[in-house]
């Protein structure tokens, strides 16, 4: 158990719909960081937030949004799915913004879209 | 911008054998870098990294891997293969310094033989 945790763990839907996937960090890490993994596009950064403000982002569509609470938790909202979307979601935490320390991964949410 | 190539996506042993995984960087700034193991099914876990103090890292499950300026490299090395070592293998490079998101490689397949 890396101390990252990820809900749902697997996640079938239909297409055009709306999902949420939620981590939360390990205990007294500030900064949460989204990747997606698919086979032909490996691990793309999607977006990073620390103690609740955006800091960075990257390859995320328009139809995707995240977000960090108070209580250090991120969602992240993909809306509109398209077949495309299926992938690999990981969820990552580390103490503060630096990537010096690393970061911790959770175990991923897998979704399928139909 | 910072990027990482990974010679080999795929990389066979036989048990007892030499490891070696093979990643260059580029980076237009003193960069920080790291191995990342991902068993199947599992997330990611960090093996070791280089954030400009020794040149020769060591990390966990006998891994260890040396940073080489000169040659923008930072491979992976393993003395003797196990065959719980197969795994995907994932080298990642930040900027070093402020909040640096992680760049990862494609990934190596590492299968291990008797």
């Amino acid at each position: 158990d890396s101390g990252v945790t990820q809900t749902p763990k697997h996640l079938i839907t239909a297409t055009g719909q709306r999902v949420t996937l939620r981590c939360s960090p390990r205990s007294g890490d500030l900064s949460v960081y989204w990747y997606q993994q698919s086979l032909d596009q490996g691990l793309q950064f999607l977006i990073q937030y620390y103690n609740g403000e955006e800091r960075a982002k990257g390859n995320i569509l328009e139809r995707f949004s995240a977000q960090q609470f108070p209580d250090l938790h991120s969602e992240l909202n993909l809306s509109s799915l398209e077949l495309g979307d299926s992938a690999l979601y990981f969820c990552a935490s580390s103490p503060r913004q630096g990537s010096n320390y690393g970061y911790t991964f959770g175990s991923g949410t897998r979704l399928t879209v139909v | 911008a910072q990027s990482v190539t990974q010679l080999g996506s795929h990389v066979s042993v036989s048990e007892g054998a030499l490891v070696l995984l093979r990643c260059n960087y580029s980076s237009s700034v003193p960069p920080y870098l790291f191995w990342y193991v991902q068993y199947p099914n599992q997330g990611l876990q960090l093996l070791l990294k280089y954030t400009s103090a020794a040149t020769l890292v060591k990390g966990i499950n006998g891994f260890e891997a040396e940073f080489k300026k000169s040659e923008t490299s930072f491979h992976l090395t393993k003395p003797s293969a196990h065959m719980s070592d197969a795994a995907e293998y994932f080298c990642a490079v930040s900027l070093s310094g402020g909040y640096n998101k992680l760049i990862f490689g494609a990934g190596t397949r590492l299968a291990v033989h008797p």
